[in-house]
């Protein structure tokens, strides 16, 4: 069964503590990564698309890695502005999502 | 940009009435998706859409229906609405093909059932 998992489930970080969020997944057949960033009470807004291992994204603070079986999104120097729910999500057939990381960064 | 609304931010229905939920998307897309995210669960797919009158089953879609009778509007019904469809509906729009082309998201409803 297609599958994708978010660890840590939250995370707490000082301001201008960098860290990483993982998104690990088991897939027949991988046509694609997103990663999604979520506000309370709002709709995902797109962040980046990685399509195969080795492919790496960057925007601002952020940036996306991808290998065979995994994903990392990598926040460098986080500020609170930052503090948001982190989805990621695989393409089969169709999205499937993982249950997000959900990332408070205090100042 | 892409532009995805939806109808209602928040709305507050009674056991048994019958709920509509509508999503319109201003960039000429032919995918729309209707999800429901409930905490610990996710984003579950309740019914997708890859053209005008087409519509198709996602995971989820006992005690919903849909309707797009025009390309930029995808509408969720909840013909009898209950307590345990208490949740925040999310609407989403991809491009020409299938899922492999991002999707974009709506505000959300948060819908509550009394």
């Amino acid at each position: 069964e297609d599958q994708v998992t978010q660890s840590p489930e939250a995370l707490r970080l000082q301001e201008g503590e960098s860290s990483s969020l993982n998104c690990s997944y088991t897939v027949s057949g991988l046509r694609g990564l997103f990663w999604y960033r979520q506000d309370p009470g709002k709709g995902p807004e797109f962040l980046f698309t990685l399509y195969s291992a080795g492919e790496e994204k960057e925007k601002e603070r952020l940036k996306a890695t991808l290998t065979k079986k995994e994903s990392f999104l990598h926040i460098t120097a986080p500020k609170p502005e930052d503090s948001a729910t982190y989805l990621c999500a695989v393409d089969t057939d169709k999205l499937i999502f993982g249950t997000g990381t959900r990332l408070q960064v205090f100042p | 940009d892409v532009k995805v609304t939806q109808s209602s931010r928040y709305l507050v229905k009674r056991t048994g009435e019958k709920v509509f939920l509508e999503c319109v998307q201003d960039m000429d897309h032919e995918n729309m998706f209707w999800y429901r995210q409930d905490p610990g669960l996710g984003l579950r797919l309740i019914y997708f859409s890859y053209d005008v009158k087409m519509k198709e089953k996602g995971d989820i879609p006992e005690g919903y229906s849909v309707s797009r009778e025009k390309k930029e509007r995808f509408s969720l019904i909840l013909e009898s609405a209950s307590t345990n469809q208490t949740s925040m509906y999310l609407c989403a729009s991809s491009g020409p093909g299938t899922s492999r082309n991002t999707q974009y998201f709506g505000p959300g409803t948060r819908l509550t059932v009394l």
